[in-house]
């Protein structure tokens, strides 16, 4: 497709199962990032992945939460032992590079919202 | 690390008057800012960018916004809004000084556009 895609895009799950997010970057994008939005707090930066690069893992919040990208395509986030508070939407973004440099423009998907009973 | 200040969460405006939503952010060295705005039940998409040069940057539907290096502003105007401008507006900004993969948020702006 000619955006990113993601998916689920609704997931309910029961407090205490994993669940996994999946994203499909815009085709040739080498950077893929994950963002969690919660109602009232805005945009919070999760795990950046870049070519072939060691990814930025600095936004994960807690070892329950864990993402990787095959390929460098397609990218899956993964949280364990699901908790209430990780009830959020869990958007997906992509970008290029522009003289070697990422300037910062991202390309969003429409976000996975998942709801822990 | 940056951060950025979006001073109004709600902003109720009627339809065809002027409106501006602000933002304010932490650092005054060289940044890229960005406004993205977010439909309801959608993913967020690119408004405007400030990457260098021109101070005025305008944007799609309309939108225009001004950087203000001295004051850390980078708000965002629109002389006539419609109702389909009703949406959530986020300000962004990342650091190209630190690699500028990693855009920072505003906690964002819910304008409210009265018939």
């Amino acid at each position: 497709g000619a955006g990113v895609s993601q998916s689920p895009s609704n997931k309910v799950t029961e407090k205490g199962k994993d669940v996994e997010l999946r994203c499909d970057p815009i085709s040739g994008h080498t950077a893929l990032y994950w963002y969690r939005q919660s109602l009232g707090q805005g945009l919070e930066f999760l795990i950046y992945f870049q070519g072939n690069s060691a990814p930025d893992k600095s936004g994960l919040p807690s070892d329950r939460f864990s993402a990787e990208r095959t390929g460098g395509s397609v990218s899956t986030l993964t949280i364990q032992r699901t908790q209430q508070e990780d009830s959020a939407v869990y958007l997906c973004a992509s970008s290029t590079t522009s003289g070697g440099a990422n300037t910062g423009e991202l390309f969003f998907g429409e976000g996975s919202r998942l709801t822990v009973l | 690390a940056q951060s950025v200040t979006q001073l109004d969460s709600q902003v109720p405006v009627f339809e065809e008057a002027p409106v501006e939503l602000r933002c304010n952010y932490s650092s005054s060295v060289s940044v890229y800012l960005f406004w993205y705005v977010q439909y309801p039940n959608q993913g967020l998409q690119l408004l405007l960018k400030y990457l260098s040069g021109s101070t005025l940057v305008k944007g799609i539907n309309g939108f225009e916004a001004e950087f203000n290096k001295s004051q850390t502003s980078f708000h965002l105007r629109k002389p006539s809004v419609h109702i389909s401008d009703t949406a959530e507006y986020f300000c962004a900004v990342s650091d190209p000084g630190a690699g500028s993969y990693q855009l920072t948020f505003g906690k964002g702006t819910k304008l409210s556009v009265i018939p």
